[in-house]
């Protein structure tokens, strides 16, 4: 299994601003992926993130909202920007065996909890 | 498009009652099905996965059966504690694309 870091855990913006969240694999892995989950729900996946290439949004997710770097094989970033009290979830980074295995175990960090005033 | 439905939402147990907690899912090419187990203020665990060669698989007190031909996943948790208290989210993956279940909030009495 990978082992998952993110930062920060939680943050408390006023809208209109920004955030950028990180998030570190202790090992190299292939793709990175971006969750949100909103207040008691399930897990939305944003978008996916190949190192060296732009990210994959997913439909209703956009990159001028969510600009991504995947500067390397053991990073990333996510960033909320121009927030609104809508964009209140817990932001998960994620990475999967696909470099090792046919079958995909995913693996989660411990989310970052974003609160936007 | 690809979805999985989950049920229950919410399960209230007693301490040493068994749960269940079951999927259903809608891509054939689905192969993976994990579970994954969310406490407060903390990401999702994988607890136990099944491959879909398999029809059960069981890990101490949690069990999972999968039912290709019906497209039907299920978890149980015998024995319960109060320490299984959390989410419980159910997934199916193929490829590179896993969906999730809308997950339910289990709740075990002391």
């Amino acid at each position: 299994s990978a082992v998952i870091s993110q930062k920060p855990s939680r943050d408390i913006c006023q809208r209109g601003t920004s955030l950028t969240i990180q998030c570190q694999v202790d090992s190299q892995v292939t793709m990175m992926f971006w969750y949100r989950q909103q207040p008691g729900q399930s897990l939305t996946l944003i978008a996916t993130a190949n190192q060296g290439s732009e990210a994959t949004y997913e439909s209703g997710f956009v990159i001028d909202k969510f600009p991504i770097s995947r500067p390397n094989l053991t990073f990333s970033t996510l960033t909320v920007s121009n927030m609104s009290p809508e964009d209140s979830s817990i932001y998960l980074c994620s990475v999967d065996s696909s470099d090792f295995s046919t079958y995909n175990e995913q693996f989660f960090g411990p989310g970052t909890r974003l609160t936007v005033l | 498009g690809e979805n999985v439905e989950q049920h229950p939402s919410t399960l209230s147990v007693q301490e040493g009652d068994s749960a269940v907690i079951k999927c259903t899912y809608s891509d054939s090419a689905s192969n993976y099905f994990p579970w994954y187990k969310q406490e407060l203020g903390k990401g999702p665990q994988l607890i136990i996965d099944i491959r879909s060669n398999v029809g059960e698989k069981k890990d101490q007190r949690i069990a999972v059966t999968l039912n290709k031909t019906a497209k039907h996943f299920s978890l149980h948790i015998t024995e319960t504690q109060p320490e299984d208290s959390a989410v419980y989210f159910c997934a199916a993956a193929g490829g590179f694309k896993t969906i999730f279940g809308a997950g339910t909030r289990l709740f075990v009495k002391a």
